[in-house]
């Protein structure tokens, strides 16, 4: 069975940093496409960073862009994401999410439980 | 950006009755329209993909349609289980992006 599961959150001070992990079991993610996803605190859902299955291409939200990078280790089959100069709107709960298909542009057919990131001083 | 408009932003419904949610997009996305179902406190749950595509193991009872800018998700016969918060989300091009999300209460 496909599992995700996250880790890393914390309460953190803005400007500060922290990084997520997303550790996949059922399948191998090297070959298929991964995202992180953010919901901040009674709001809706956001996208914020992605991998493609073939080739490994990355993207990131405009919010994130210079700030986060989304990384994976093949060897122990575990997403990242690497998240600098952080600030309160960074606040979420983080989801790392699988596409349905290896190109990424699919949905997300599994999800991990999230992981809280809080940035406050 | 592309951006996902669903509407009713919230909807009270009773047991046994029939509801949809309508998503639409600020451009053509084909049938790149994906739906979720979440509960509070935790993570999302695939309905519907690729516009009506019905998840393995989502019950029959949901329904998808649409294309272009278009979309529906039909719930044909409300459960005690299905209150909860729906969102569109768009696969078409990132950044992927989602509606604002339809918050489903019982009446």
């Amino acid at each position: 069975d496909v599992q995700l599961v996250e880790s890393g959150g914390d309460l953190v001070r803005p400007r500060g940093s922290l990084r997520l992990s997303c550790a996949a079991s059922g399948f191998t993610l090297s070959s298929d496409a991964m995202s992180w996803v953010r919901q901040a605190p009674g709001k809706g859902l956001e996208w914020v960073s992605g991998f493609s299955g073939s080739g490994g291409a990355t993207f990131y939200a405009d919010s994130v862009k210079g700030r986060f990078t989304i990384s994976r280790d093949n060897s122990k089959n575990t997403l990242y994401l690497q998240m600098n100069s952080l600030r309160a709107e960074d606040t979420a709960v983080y989801y790392c999410a699988k596409h349905r298909t290896r190109s990424g542009l699919s949905c997300f057919d599994y999800w991990g439980q999230g992981t809280l990131v809080t940035v406050s001083s | 950006d592309i951006q996902m408009t669903q509407s009713p932003s919230s909807l009270s419904a009773s047991v046994g009755d029939r509801v949809t949610i309508t998503c639409r997009a600020s451009q053509s996305i084909s049938r790149f329209l994906n739906w979720y179902q979440q509960k509070p406190g935790k993570a999302p749950k695939l309905l519907i993909y690729d516009a009506s595509n019905l998840q393995t193991g989502v019950p029959s009872r949901f329904s998808g349609s649409g294309s272009g800018t278009d979309f529906t998700l039909t719930i044909s016969s409300l459960q005690p289980l299905d209150f909860a918060t729906y969102y569109c989300q768009q696969s078409y091009s990132t950044p992927y992006t989602f509606g604002q999300g339809t918050k489903l209460e019982i009446k």
